[in-house]
């Protein structure tokens, strides 16, 4: 049972560089999102999805693109990476809205340069 | 705008003692309550959890208080083990609300 899968586990980007961060999960969840961790701030949603074809905006979602064609994936694109995107990234997955806790990946640690 | 705050970034016990760690909420919207735990490395996993009809949850060692006047909930860990030392994170939501907020975190170390 493997969860919530994310990769890489780390990575560095020059500036103005692309990259995409993959998520999957093998539970049948309909509601995914991503989550950075930055020092004395805990998590903050990025992007998040209720299901296929359905995506929508967190509260930090500048610089970020995501897509979700299908309920297992949820990738997250940085378009030109900057600095301030240095951070862990952290997809999820819940079974529902309603009262559910998420279950989380193990994180990818971003460095911009 | 932080509307979940862990105001204690750190916390040491001592094995067998309580450990209460403590969060604070400004939206008085929210009606869902969530603790996890994080390992160093690791993503965060689900500890326990209580809803807003609730004033008390307890699985186990641990039990989650909610004060919702105060806008305020503990997580109390009895006894502590060793093995408990880690980040916690409080979280909150609304109901139907996409959009969970996160605590910074209170780093719990529990001493032989």
């Amino acid at each position: 049972n493997a969860g919530v899968t994310q990769t890489p586990k780390f990575q560095v980007l020059k500036t103005g560089q692309s990259m995409t961060l993959q998520c999957a999960q093998d539970m049948n969840h309909e509601y995914m999102s991503w989550y950075r961790q930055d020092p004395g701030m805990g998590l903050r949603l990025i992007h998040y999805s209720v299901g296929a074809g359905i995506t929508d905006q967190g509260e930090v979602p500048n610089g970020y693109n995501v897509s979700r064609s299908t309920t297992e994936d949820f990738p997250l694109r940085l378009l030109s990476a900057a600095p301030s995107q240095t951070s862990v990234y952290f997809c999820a997955s819940r079974k529902g809205v309603m009262n559910t806790e998420a279950f989380f990946g193990q994180g990818t640690r971003l460095t911009v340069v | 705008d932080q509307q979940v705050k862990q105001n204690s970034p750190s916390l040491s016990v001592q094995e067998g003692r309580i450990s209460i760690l403590n969060c604070d909420y400004t939206n008085s919207m929210f009606d869902y309550f969530l603790w996890y735990k994080k390992y160093p490395a690791e993503g965060p996993t689900f500890l326990i959890s209580i809803s807003s009809i609730k004033d008390k949850n307890e699985d186990g060692r641990f039990t989650v208080f909610l004060n919702k006047s105060a806008k305020h909930l503990s997580l109390h860990i009895v006894p502590s083990q060793p093995g408990d030392s880690a980040v916690y994170f409080c979280a909150a939501s609304e109901l139907n609300n996409n959009d969970m907020r996160f605590g910074a975190g209170t780093r719990l170390t529990v001493k032989p």
